[in-house]
């Protein structure tokens, strides 16, 4: 089944405690991207990547990191997490981000709360 | 950057009748708008998206349109149904690569049966 996993996907933290929400897809997309929900505020993307080793910030990147090492798998590291981080969290992929765009996959997202 | 506001934030209509949800941007270059439904303690869906060089768009009772000089683009849903009821995000993208996207603030649809 064609799908995009996020773990886990519900995390209580403490400030300044490093944690890393994974991301995987099974679809074999080149193209995965990272958004945080808040109430009123829509979807706000975070990272994104192109490909294997492409990484850009999205439009709010501070205080996250993302790597990309290998093409199904997209982490987002909370080096230091603070409760302004408290969120819903999605991850989501698609074939390609090209001119022929594809339909962004969800994953069912994390909801995170930093105390 | 790119701002994408969204109206209304709620909407409660009647079974049957007809909704509609606008949206505006603010950079002339985007040029990919799709539309999300998220039902409730659920993940976005796609459920219909319009490229720049079409002005309106029809999947079954959802329309998109779009004017490009106006800066705004809407959805419409016909003869809604409760199932229709969840909240729907606009977003704008642009460039070769759409890479970026920006995303309104959700508008809850409410269908009263």
């Amino acid at each position: 089944e064609a799908q995009v996993t996020q773990n886990p996907r519900y995390l209580i933290t403490v400030t300044g405690k490093k944690l890393t929400v994974t991301c995987s897809q099974n679809m074999n997309h080149e193209y995965m991207s990272w958004y945080r929900q808040d109430p009123g505020l829509g979807l706000r993307q975070i990272y994104y990547s192109m490909n294997v080793e492409v990484t850009d910030k999205g439009d709010v990147p501070e205080g996250y990191k993302v790597s990309r090492k290998e093409k199904r798998n997209f982490p987002l590291i909370l080096e230091s997490p603070s409760p302004n981080q408290t969120s819903l969290y999605f991850c989501a992929s698609s074939l390609t981000s090209g001119s022929l765009t594809d339909t962004q996959y969800f994953g069912p997202g994390t909801r995170l709360t930093v105390l | 950057g790119e701002n994408v506001e969204q109206h209304p934030s709620t909407l409660s209509v009647q079974e049957g009748d007809s909704a509609v949800i606008k949206c505006t941007y603010s950079d002339s270059a985007s040029n990919y708008f799709p539309w999300y439904k998220q039902e409730l303690g659920k993940r976005p869906q796609l459920i219909i998206d319009i490229r720049s060089n079409v002005g309106e768009k029809k999947d079954q009772r959802i329309a998109v349109t779009l004017n490009k000089t106006a800066k705004h683009f809407s959805l419409h849903i016909t003869e809604t149904q409760p199932e229709d009821s969840a909240v729907y995000f606009c977003a704008a993208s642009k460039g070769d690569n759409f890479n970026k996207f920006y995303f309104g603030s959700g508008t809850k649809l409410n269908v009263k049966p």
